[in-house]
C-alpha cells in the first residue's frame, strides 16, 4: 500500500527565503506525482505535475523534482512571499491506470512572515 | 477562480434531511471524482466516474449516493447523515490520466 509522508507538518519562514518542501513515498511504481496548494477552507489548486518519466517541472518561482528510485520529491519555492502561506500537499498516482487513485500526504502548512 | 464549480458552498442539514451536492465542469474531462476532507487531514477519495460510469467506490456508506447524469455534471445525494460526516466535500475532474482540477468544495455541517 502506497504511503506518502510530508515532514515537517508546519513551517514558518521570513519573507524572501528560498525553501524546500519534502515529500517521500514508499512505492516507486508511480504514474505521476502532483503538488497542490490549499488555502484555508478552499479546494486544491494544482501547482505542478511530474510524470514518472520526468525529473523536474518548473512554473514561475516553483520547481518540483522527482527521484522515483529513492521515493522522493521536493518542491522548491524561490524568494518566498506572504502570499505563499498555505498548505502544500503532495500526491502520487499509481500505475494501475488513469483511474488509479491519488494517495495524498498530510501536507505542510507554510507560513511566510512579512 | 476554479473551472470546477461546486454548489452550494455551505450546507447545514439535519440527520433526517435529504440534500444534494452538485459539481459542474465544462472542460470536456471524462473522469470526475468526489473527495471528503476533514479538518487538517488530506482529502480521501470516495468515488470515481469514468465516462459517466462509476468505476471506483471506496467502500463509502450507502447514505452517500453519487450520480453522473452527463459528462459535465456530478451529484452527491445525501440522506440520513451523521454528525461525523461533517467535512469539506471536494469535486475534481481530469482528462484521462492527467492532473486533477478541484473545485472549492462544499462545507457540510450535519446537526
Amino acid at each position: 500500500k502506497q504511503e506518502v509522508t510530508q515532514i515537517p507538518a508546519a513551517l514558518s519562514v521570513p519573507e524572501g527565503e528560498n525553501l524546500v518542501l519534502n515529500c517521500s513515498f514508499t512505492d516507486s511504481a508511480i504514474y505521476n506525482l502532483q503538488w497542490f496548494r490549499q488555502d484555508p477552507g478552499k479546494g486544491l489548486t494544482s501547482l505542478l505535475l511530474i510524470q514518472s518519466s520526468q525529473r523536474e517541472q518548473t512554473s514561475g518561482r516553483l520547481n518540483a523534482s522527482l527521484d522515483k528510485s529513492s521515493g522522493r520529491s521536493t518542491l522548491y519555492i524561490a524568494a518566498s512571499q506572504p502570499g505563499d502561506s498555505a498548505t502544500y500537499l503532495c500526491a502520487v498516482q499509481g500505475v494501475t491506470g488513469a483511474n488509479s487513485k491519488l494517495t495524498f500526504g498530510k501536507g505542510i502548512t507554510l507560513s511566510v512572515r512579512p | 477562480d476554479t473551472e470546477v464549480t461546486q454548489t452550494p458552498k455551505h450546507l447545514v442539514m439535519g440527520m433526517t434531511n435529504k440534500k444534494s451536492l452538485k459539481c459542474e465542469q465544462h472542460m470536456g474531462h471524462r473522469a470526475m471524482y468526489w473527495y471528503k476532507q476533514k479538518a487538517k487531514k488530506p482529502p480521501e477519495l470516495m468515488f470515481v466516474y469514468s465516462y459517466e460510469k462509476l468505476s471506483i467506490n471506496e467502500s463509502v456508506p450507502s447514505r452517500f449516493s453519487p450520480e453522473c447524469p452527463n459528462s459535465s455534471l456530478l451529484n452527491l445525494h445525501l440522506h440520513a447523515l451523521q454528525p461525523e460526516d461533517s467535512a469539506l466535500y471536494l469535486c475534481a475532474s481530469s482528462p484521462w490520466g492527467s492532473p486533477l482540477h478541484f473545485g472549492n468544495g462544499t462545507r457540510l455541517t450535519v446537526t
